[in-house]
């Protein structure tokens, strides 16, 4: 199993621009959510979803949008790109039920300018 | 006041020393995970306890749900456990998790 990859790793956008951070995970979890992680701050939720089809908004969901069309993918993009979305950016998987220990991509880091 | 508390903040420690990482939390909580990151690295998940304790080679994880506390236990540290570790926790019935901001772990030879 992969487990949970993200691409791409590194990105550097203008502002204004858009774009799409893909995230895949390959254990069948119903779970998926992207968070954001900025110095000084822990992991912060942008949005989640519990299955397909379903999507919800986590703590800071302003200027991101997320679709859930399949099990096994949830791309996170950026309508236009802000340097306050200058973070690093992680997608996470867990089994609704059982013991729920999450699953995290590598991340990808993405800067602004 | 943030919802989930670690301390330190930053740790110092010579290999083979005995590490303790704490966190406090104020909200009900179904679980809690304690995760690993390298710098520049992913977040790997080490531990995730709703009661009593739990040990993995040399990590050791308690939690108190009375005193809403648990603590990360390290023996016999080496460089390699040089890392963020980071407490989180899951409320009630949803699967949200609530992330405190880490320790900084540096283990010197």
């Amino acid at each position: 199993n992969a487990g949970v990859t993200q691409t791409p790793k590194f990105q550097v956008l203008k502002t204004g621009q858009s774009m799409t951070l893909q995230c895949a995970q390959d254990m069948n979890h119903e779970y998926m959510s992207w968070y954001r992680q900025d110095p000084g701050m822990g992991l912060r939720l942008i949005h989640y979803s519990v299955g397909a089809g379903i999507t919800d908004q986590g703590e800071v969901p302003n200027g991101y949008n997320v679709s859930r069309s399949t099990t096994e993918d949830f791309p996170l993009r950026l309508l236009s790109a802000a340097p306050s979305q200058t973070s690093v950016y992680f997608c996470a998987s867990n089994r609704q039920r059982g013991t729920g220990e999450q699953f995290f991509g590598p991340g990808t880091r993405l800067t602004v300018l | 006041k943030n919802e989930v508390e670690q301390s330190p903040q930053n740790l110092t420690a010579q290999e083979g020393e005995f590490i303790t990482i704490n966190c406090s939390y104020s909200v009900g909580i179904s679980a809690l995970h304690w995760l690993q990151q390298h710098p520049g690295g992913g977040i790997v998940s080490l531990f995730m306890l709703s009661s009593g304790k739990k040990k993995h080679g040399r990590l050791i994880a308690t939690i108190n749900i009375q005193e809403k506390h648990s603590s990360l236990h390290i023996t016999a540290s080496h460089p390699r456990d040089s890392a963020v570790y980071i407490c989180a926790v899951k409320g009630g019935a949803t699967n949200k998790l609530i992330f405190g901001t880490g320790t900084l772990l540096a283990v010197q030879p």
